[in-house]
């Protein structure tokens, strides 16, 4: 199956600064990436939708100011956590999709960010 | 009204024994949807697709009903290592995750 590589897997980071998460598809072109976030015990919070080359859409309550995120290529996504507080503590995971608006997505391995 | 609803479970049962979960989704037009297995603090990982005329894949067979809007996920002869929370996903241009239900298979 695709391949998603999520980096990193585990950081923790001091109040205040900024943590840059990569995700990448290995062996296709992802067209839409997605990114979510997942507190313990919680669902997958569905945080914003990307696609290559165009701004990414941001559901209601997710600030794009502090969650930027960057898909400069149809293999390369980023999300950058800015001015990073303890309660953005949470797992972050991506997934990536291809051009066919049908097929699953694919999952990075997510990571967990804490924030001390 | 959440776009996908599950009973979060947790469903505990012996192995062997047979369960089944239920997914409803509020988006008349979705357009596919699937079932994820997630283990705890890892990844989802894709389970199987769900078609509108039902699908089997081993244990496991999914079911869709477009009319009342839900899916369903049956697993037979459960085995210690089906125990994690399965997710279920819909998509309408973009995939929205239930909350999961957790399912613990026991001695």
């Amino acid at each position: 199956g695709a391949v998603v590589s999520q980096h990193p897997s585990r950081v923790i980071c001091k109040s205040g600064t900024s943590v840059k998460i990569e995700c990448r598809s290995l062996d296709f072109q992802a067209t839409t990436m997605f990114w979510y976030r997942q507190f313990p015990k919680q669902s997958l919070m569905l945080m914003a939708t990307s696609n290559e080359g165009s701004k990414a859409t941001y559901e209601q309550g997710v600030e794009k100011d502090k969650f930027l995120i960057n898909h400069a290529s149809l293999t390369l996504s980023t999300l950058t956590v800015t001015s990073a507080h303890p309660e953005d503590s949470s797992f972050y995971i991506c997934s990536a999709r291809g051009g066919n608006e049908v097929t699953e997505a694919f999952f990075g391995q997510g990571t967990r960010l804490t924030v001390v | 009204r959440k776009e996908v609803e599950q009973d979060p479970g947790p469903f505990n049962v012996p192995e062997g024994a047979t369960v089944a979960f239920n997914c409803t989704y509020s988006n008349s037009a979705s357009q596919s949807f699937f079932w994820y297995r997630q283990d705890c603090r890892k990844e989802p990982k894709l389970l199987m697709s769900v078609y509108s005329s039902g699908n089997e894949d081993g244990r496991f067979t999914a079911q869709l009903n477009r009319a009342s809007q839900y899916i369903s996920l049956l697993i037979r002869d459960s085995k210690l290592s089906d125990s994690a929370t399965y997710l279920c996903v819909v998509n309408f241009n973009k995939f929205y995750f239930g909350s999961g239900t957790k399912l613990n298979v026991k001695p």
